[in-house]
């Protein structure tokens, strides 16, 4: 079980924004982090909790461990609202946090 | 360039079935576990059905335990999700995934790494 928070968020471009998810038990390093945009696919940001994909802008940041983490986005840009998911991988089923929709303020 | 595209889906009546399709281009396919994830409308993601790369490992979520079959066809470059006894709640956008997958030290992490456009599944009289 995942609970992300906020469930959404007002910010302004460049604003740090930070979004966070807690586990139900400890799972390791186990995460990765999703941004969603209307009417598209995921793309991933963030695996094992602080590894930047490939080709992902390093305003992206991912930490934490156990049952704690944090996706922080150091100064946001336009292209950035989105929806931000988190996903569980340390055992099946995985499981994905509810979702953050960061806005425009 | 890796692709996953999704086929197969529509408007079912309760009860009815479906099965999606998913053709994979790009990449060895039989190299890669591969997974279903779902979008109910206006709704956040939910992981579906996960399968190894030889199809030895199935694990689904808790709510479609019975219903759904997830397969492959690694000759074929195809992953399947069969859908049986289906309900309102199934309504979702079905997208397949590739785990690109990160091993270090023996620990292997899973990378959604390329998604397909999803197919719409409508379960409705």
């Amino acid at each position: 079980q995942m609970t992300q928070s906020p469930s959404s968020l007002s910010a302004s471009v460049g604003d740090r924004v930070t979004i966070t998810c807690r586990a139900s038990q400890d799972i390791r390093n186990h995460l990765g982090w999703y941004q969603q945009k209307p009417g598209k696919a995921p793309k991933v940001l963030i695996y094992a909790a602080s590894s930047l994909e490939s080709g992902v802008p390093s305003r992206f940041s991912g930490s934490g461990s156990g049952t704690d983490f944090t996706l922080t986005i150091s100064s946001l840009q336009p292209e950035d609202f989105a929806t931000y998911y988190c996903l569980q991988d340390y055992n099946h089923p995985l499981t994905f946090g509810q979702g953050t929709k960061v806005e425009s303020k | 360039e890796v692709q996953l595209v999704e086929s197969g889906g529509g408007l079912v009546q309760p009860g009815g079935s479906l099965r999606l399709s998913c053709a994979a281009s790009g990449f060895t396919f039989s190299s890669n576990w591969m997974n279903w994830v779902r979008q109910a409308p206006g709704k956040g993601l939910e992981w579906v059905a996960s399968i190894k790369q030889d199809g030895s490992e199935k694990y689904y979520v808790d709510s479609v335990k019975g219903r759904f079959t997830i397969s492959r066809d690694n000759a074929k470059n195809s992953l399947y999700l069969q859908m049986n006894s289906l309900r309102a709640e199934d309504t979702a956008v079905y997208y397949c995934a590739r785990n690109g997958g990160y091993c270090t030290g023996g620990v292997c992490h899973a990378i959604f790494d390329f998604w397909g456009q999803g197919t719409l599944v409508t379960v409705s009289s």
